[in-house]
């Protein structure tokens, strides 16, 4: 099994609400990340996890606050956000450190209205 | 810091035509080398990694790169394209000692009939 699975697949949220975005791998991978991909832009790294801890946030608004409950689990808090936050969200995850590559799910596509 | 450039954005060829892609990146430590494959509608798939060793690399679906340490380089290639080559293709970079997956700018690969 080398999927990482996404929830939910298209989200549509007003700029007063609260959501989270859902992703989980069963791959034993001890590294998880979150990108952010605009159309016909490359993804742009948001968070990285390893071993449950954050270890890299690459200086993202605090209104995307990242939570991983388990090695298997990444969920990404979505409050107070503005219309250019919309975009594809990507979780992806990998063995950590070494020679690993990343695997991705398939986003989350985010209408912010 | 680490960084990753694709020159060509965007590549329109007929089928049977020769491919070549390239890819530059910056750091000055060891690296783990990826290309990446995003079809139309569809996640991210990894097309062929460079950890170490023979620096020509072969990949899925006929695709093979070329490491070259000297010029900071890693190309991709396909002798001959296919209609179903049309995609958008990511060269990364990560640093195996701090996870962080990297992601050039892309080439969008049209492929004509």
């Amino acid at each position: 099994d080398t999927e990482v699975t996404q929830t939910p697949k298209h989200l549509v949220m007003g700029m007063t609400n609260k959501k989270s975005l859902k992703c989980e791998q069963h791959m034993g991978h001890r590294a998880m990340y979150w990108y952010k991909q605009k159309a016909k832009k490359p993804p742009e790294l948001m968070f990285v996890y390893s071993y449950e801890k954050l270890s890299i946030n690459e200086s993202v608004p605090s209104r995307f606050s990242p939570e991983c409950p388990n090695s298997s689990l990444l969920n990404l808090h979505l409050h107070a956000l503005q219309p250019e936050d919309s975009a594809l969200y990507l979780c992806a995850s990998s063995q950590r450190q070494g020679r690993t590559e990343a695997f991705f799910g398939q986003g989350t596509r985010l209408t912010v209205v | 810091a680490q960084s990753v450039s694709q020159h060509n954005h965007h590549v329109i060829l007929s089928e049977a035509a020769s491919l070549e892609l390239g890819c530059n990146y910056s750091y000055g430590g060891t690296v783990n080398l990826f290309w990446y494959v995003q079809y139309p509608g569809q996640h991210l798939q990894l097309l062929l990694k460079y950890f170490s060793g023979d620096p020509l690399v072969k990949g899925i679906k006929g695709f093979e790169a070329e490491f070259i340490k000297s010029k900071f380089s890693f190309n991709l290639r396909k002798p001959s394209v296919q209609w179903s080559d049309t995609a958008e293709y990511f060269c990364a970079v990560n640093n195996p000692n701090t996870d962080k997956l990297i992601f050039g700018t892309g080439t969008r690969l049209q492929v004509f009939p």
